[in-house]
């Protein structure tokens, strides 16, 4: 079955940096991409990003753009979301996704569990 | 830029329809996703491309989109339907998400 498994909570001060695991499992890792969403406490859904586990493209939400950035590692079939020049609006449970791909579209089918990423001084 | 917009909230009574709407400038011409999210866990797809069911999603979940409104029916609400749903399109490569409505069944 299907499954993504994600690293755990992480804390960390202002201006730093944050790396998320997401480890999958259960279905052909290079035929779907991955989607990053976050939440922030008590708010909706926020797309983050997108990258292909095929071939490695990404499509970074604007509002990120210059601070995020998404790898994935074929061998270990794990995709990354690294958040740079951390604020505390950064704070939030970001969720992975696999994305199944349609045209110039995709939808999330299977999510993570969630880290809970926290910024404070 | 593109929005999509949901109220934010809805109550049923169990065994009642429940429809939540979402809107957006000429959202039918788009498709649009549903997502159920119950409180502290993670969001799971109920609808796909409009009006598809994934594997799973029982059949009182459809959905329909046309014009400026996309909506996702309950039928037969039952308790364990209480969630925040949140719809989904894309624009100018961009995934958005309207704000999500609390479905509260009493």
């Amino acid at each position: 079955q299907v499954q993504l498994m994600q690293s755990g909570t992480e804390v960390k001060k202002p201006g730093a940096s944050v790396k998320v695991s997401c480890k999958a499992s259960g279905y052909t890792f290079t035929a779907y991409g991955f989607s990053w969403v976050r939440q922030a406490p008590g708010q909706g859904l926020e797309w983050v990003g997108w990258i292909s586990a095929h071939n490695g493209n990404t499509n970074y939400a604007q509002k990120l753009q210059g601070r995020v950035a998404m790898t994935t590692d074929t061998s270990t079939n794990t995709a990354y979301m690294e958040l740079r020049s951390l604020k505390s609006d950064d704070t939030a449970v970001y969720f992975c996704a696999r994305g199944v791909a349609v045209a110039d579209e995709y939808y999330f089918d299977f999510w993570g569990q969630g880290t809970l990423v926290t910024v404070s001084s | 830029s593109y929005e999509v917009t949901q109220a934010p909230s809805v109550s049923v009574s169990p065994g009642q329809t429940a429809s939540i709407t979402c809107s957006g400038d000429k959202l039918g011409n788009k498709y649009v996703y549903w997502y159920q999210q119950k409180a502290g866990q993670s969001p799971v797809l109920v609808i796909y491309h409009n009006i598809q069911r994934p594997s799973g999603i029982p059949e009182r979940f459809s959905g329909s989109n046309s014009g400026n409104t996309a909506t996702l029916t309950i039928s037969g609400t039952q308790v364990l339907d209480e969630a925040d749903y949140y719809c989904q399109a894309w624009d100018s490569s961009t995934a958005l998400f309207g704000g999500g409505t609390k479905l509260t069944v009493l």
